[in-house]
């Protein structure tokens, strides 16, 4: 059974620009979401998506977006990238019902320069 | 709103020995989930143990157990029997039983190193 697929694992992107990570869920897993990770702020919780509904979002600003598709195969966007979002963004899946945990990619380690 | 502290950012043991993480919560809700997830060098996130509020009986996976104190807010992680593939960061989490939301709440996290 595959596991929780993110892509790229490594980007390098400078101020001002745009970005897409991707994240491919495990199948059957309709719930996916995306964390953020840095030193200072540790894991911070970004959105959730569950059948192509955003059910829930982080407190970040609206040059955050994401969305899911039905496949379940979700996409994170970060529009005018700043110094600060440099950080490892993690996509995790899990079955409906909350008694489940989330099993978590290998997450995309992005470098805004 | 809900939080979880983890106070305890390094942590050592001897290879073979027991160690203890710890981590406290706060939350009005009584109907909750939490977790413990390793994110080792690889940086992917690995569920350890999962424990249900409603249960009294604490869980335990293999050379991992939790003593969940529901009244304390306390829900710490023991590993017995360390060994060197145990050395990680250690992360506490809290979900919310309703349906509503699949959001997890993260402590701080523990950093294990696993002495040989």
């Amino acid at each position: 059974k595959a596991g929780v697929t993110q892509t790229p694992r490594y980007l390098i992107k400078t101020r001002g620009q745009q970005v897409t990570l991707s994240c491919s869920p495990i199948s059957g897993h309709r719930s996916v979401s995306w964390y953020q990770q840095t030193p200072g702020q540790g894991l911070q919780f970004l959105f959730e998506y569950f059948s192509e509904t955003q059910r829930n979002k982080g407190n970040f600003p609206g040059r955050f977006s994401g969305r899911q598709f039905s496949n379940s195969r979700s996409e994170m966007n970060v529009s005018t990238l700043e110094l600060g979002d440099s950080a490892l963004y993690l996509c995790a899946s899990s079955l409906p019902g909350a008694s489940y945990g989330y099993t978590f990619g290998s997450g995309t380690r992005l470098t805004v320069v | 709103a809900q939080t979880v502290t983890q106070s305890q950012p390094e942590m050592s043991v001897q290879e073979a020995e027991t160690v203890t993480l710890s981590c406290t919560y706060d939350t009005s809700e009584s109907d909750y989930y939490l977790f413990w997830y390793k994110q080792p060098p690889s940086r992917q996130m690995i569920l350890v143990i999962r424990q249900e509020a409603y249960k009294q009986q604490n869980a335990t996976e293999n050379r991992f157990s939790v003593n969940f104190q529901k009244a304390a807010k306390s829900f710490s992680l023991k590993i017995s029997d360390s060994q060197l593939g145990d050395a990680a960061m250690y992360f506490c989490a809290y979900r919310s039983a309703s349906s509503n939301t699949g959001k997890l709440i993260f402590g701080q996290g523990t950093t294990l190193q696993v002495k040989p």
